[in-house]
C-alpha cells in the first residue's frame, strides 16, 4: 500500500531561519511521481513541485529546495531564509505514474509558522 | 489562470437538506476527476473517482449512497451531499488530470466549504 509520513506535525520558527520540512514514503511501484503543495489559510492548494521517481536530482527554486533520497524514500523540502508569507500548511504527496492519472495521497501536513 | 473550477465557493445548508457542489475542467476534457475531503487540521482524503460515462467509485468508508458522484460531461463532474447533517462540514476539493505528453498534470479546484447547520 501507499503511504505517505509527514512526521513534523507544526513548526515554528523565526524570519530569516531556514526550515526542513520531512516527507518519508511507502510505495512498490517502481515508476511513481512526489509533490509538495502549499495550502494557505484561504485552503486553495498551490502546487510547488513535482518530481518522477526515476529523476533523483536535487532541485532548487528560488528560497526553495528539494532532496529527493530514494534509497531512504524521503523527499525533504527546505525553505531557506523563511518568511512570514510562507506560514502555510504544507502537503507531501505521492501517486502511481498510470497513463490514465491517478489521485494522490496526501501525507498529514506540516504547519509551518513563520513570526518577524 | 485557473484550470479546474469549483461552485459554489463556499455554502451553508440546514441539517437534511441536500447540496451540489460542481467541478469544471476549464480548457480540457477529463474523463476523470477525483473528489477529496478535508476536516479542519487534516489531511486530504479520497472520497471517490468520478469516471465519465460509468459509474463513480468510492473509497472504503464513503457512503455512495449520501455523497452522489456525476460525470455529466467530459468537463463536469457533480457532488451532491444529501441529507447533509452538521458531521458532513468540510471541505471538498475536486481534482482533474489533465494530459501532458505522455503523462498527466494533477490540476486542483479551488475547493468548496461547506457548512451544515
Amino acid at each position: 500500500a501507499q503511504k505517505v509520513t509527514q512526521a513534523q506535525t507544526e513548526i515554528s520558527v523565526v524570519e530569516k531561519e531556514d526550515v526542513t520540512l520531512d516527507c518519508v514514503y511507502e510505495t512498490r511501484d517502481t515508476t511513481y511521481y512526489l509533490f509538495w503543495y502549499k495550502q494557505p489559510p484561504s485552503g486553495e492548494l498551490v502546487f510547488l513541485i513535482r518530481r518522477n521517481s526515476f529523476d533523483e536530482q536535487n532541485e532548487i527554486s528560488g528560497r526553495y529546495s528539494w532532496n529527493f533520497q530514494k534509497s531512504t524514500s524521503s523527499f525533504n523540502f527546505t525553505i531557506t531564509a523563511s518568511q512570514v508569507v510562507d506560514s502555510a500548511v504544507y502537503f507531501c504527496a505521492l501517486s502511481e505514474a498510470r497513463q490514465a492519472g491517478t489521485a494522490l495521497i496526501f501525507g498529514k501536513g506540516t504547519t509551518l509558522s513563520v513570526s518577524s | 489562470g485557473a484550470v479546474v473550477s469549483q461552485h459554489p465557493s463556499w455554502v451553508i445548508c440546514k441539517s437534511g437538506t441536500s447540496v451540489k457542489i460542481e467541478c469544471r475542467s476549464l480548457d480540457f476534457q477529463a474523463t476523470t476527476m477525483f473528489w477529496y475531503r478535508q476536516f479542519p487540521k487534516q489531511s486530504l482524503m479520497l472520497m471517490a473517482t468520478s469516471n465519465e460515462g460509468s459509474k463513480a467509485t468510492y473509497e472504503q468508508g464513503v457512503e455512495k449512497d449520501k455523497f452522489l458522484i456525476n460525470h455529466a460531461s467530459l468537463t463536469l463532474s457533480t457532488l451532491t451531499v444529501t441529507s447533509a447533517h452538521p458531521e458532513d462540514s468540510s471541505f471538498y476539493i475536486c481534482s482533474a488530470p489533465r494530459p501532458r505528453g505522455v503523462t498527466y498534470e494533477q490540476y486542483f479546484g479551488p475547493g468548496t466549504r461547506l457548512t451544515v447547520t
